[in-house]
């Protein structure tokens, strides 16, 4: 499987402030998502990030909050905008590989916002 | 939606005993996935399974994927403490691929 590395692995910032959160995948990978998992729960898919185009957002999650860049089939970053307490999460980026739908995940980024 | 319900919550158990948790969901997947995520790491995949009726070993792990593809379950044998972590059941979100919708959890934890 591909090796994932997230960069930073943790974070506190202040509120009002933004966080730019990288994924660097070890090969090229057609699929690259971004989740948010909270404190004591399980994990949520944030977006798709697609090569090239604009990010495709789950529900409950907008561009303006966090903006995705996806500008080669190895790395991704995804931005905390405007963060607030409630952001507070772990930040996971996942890849998938092959003919079946394995998902594999980076590390994760742990944000606390004060 | 796609819900995937996992039970248990939590387990507390001793070294050497046998585990078992199930994860149900109100649709139909075509792929189920097993994951285990220790604390500051993300899941790591244990078990992937993708026919109705697979029966699937990884070491001590055992996973089934229900016939009517609405269930699996996952068993682990002879726990050690090691096996501490949170497993998560997980299928892929409708016409999304790759992308996956997780169930809650179930917590492990194994007392020597």
């Amino acid at each position: 499987s591909a090796v994932i590395s997230q960069k930073p692995s943790r974070d506190i910032c202040q509120r009002g402030t933004s966080l730019t959160i990288q994924c660097q995948v070890d090969s090229q990978v057609t699929m690259m998502f971004w989740y948010r998992q909270q404190p004591g729960q399980s994990l949520t898919l944030i977006a798709t990030a697609n090569q090239g185009s604009e990010a495709t957002y789950e529900s409950g999650f907008v561009i303006d909050k966090f903006p995705i860049s996806r500008p080669n089939l190895t790395f991704s970053t995804l931005t905390v905008s405007n963060m607030s307490p409630e952001d507070s999460s772990i930040y996971l980026c996942s890849v998938g590989q092959g003919v079946n739908t394995e998902a594999f995940f980076g590390q994760g980024t742990r944000l606390t916002v004060v | 939606g796609q819900q995937l319900n996992q039970s248990p919550q939590s387990m507390f158990i001793q070294e050497g005993e046998d585990v078992s948790m199930n994860c149900t969901s109100s649709s139909i997947f075509n792929t189920w996935l097993w994951y285990k995520q220790e604390p500051g790491e993300g899941p790591v995949l244990l078990i992937a399974l993708y026919k109705a009726g697979e029966l699937t070993s990884n070491g001590r792990l055992t996973a089934q994927f229900g016939i009517t593809r609405k269930d699996s379950f996952l068993n682990i044998s002879a726990s050690i403490p090691s096996d501490v972590g949170i497993y998560f059941c997980a299928g892929p979100l409708a016409n999304s691929g790759y992308a996956l919708n997780f169930g809650k959890g179930t917590s492990l934890l194994v007392t020597p």
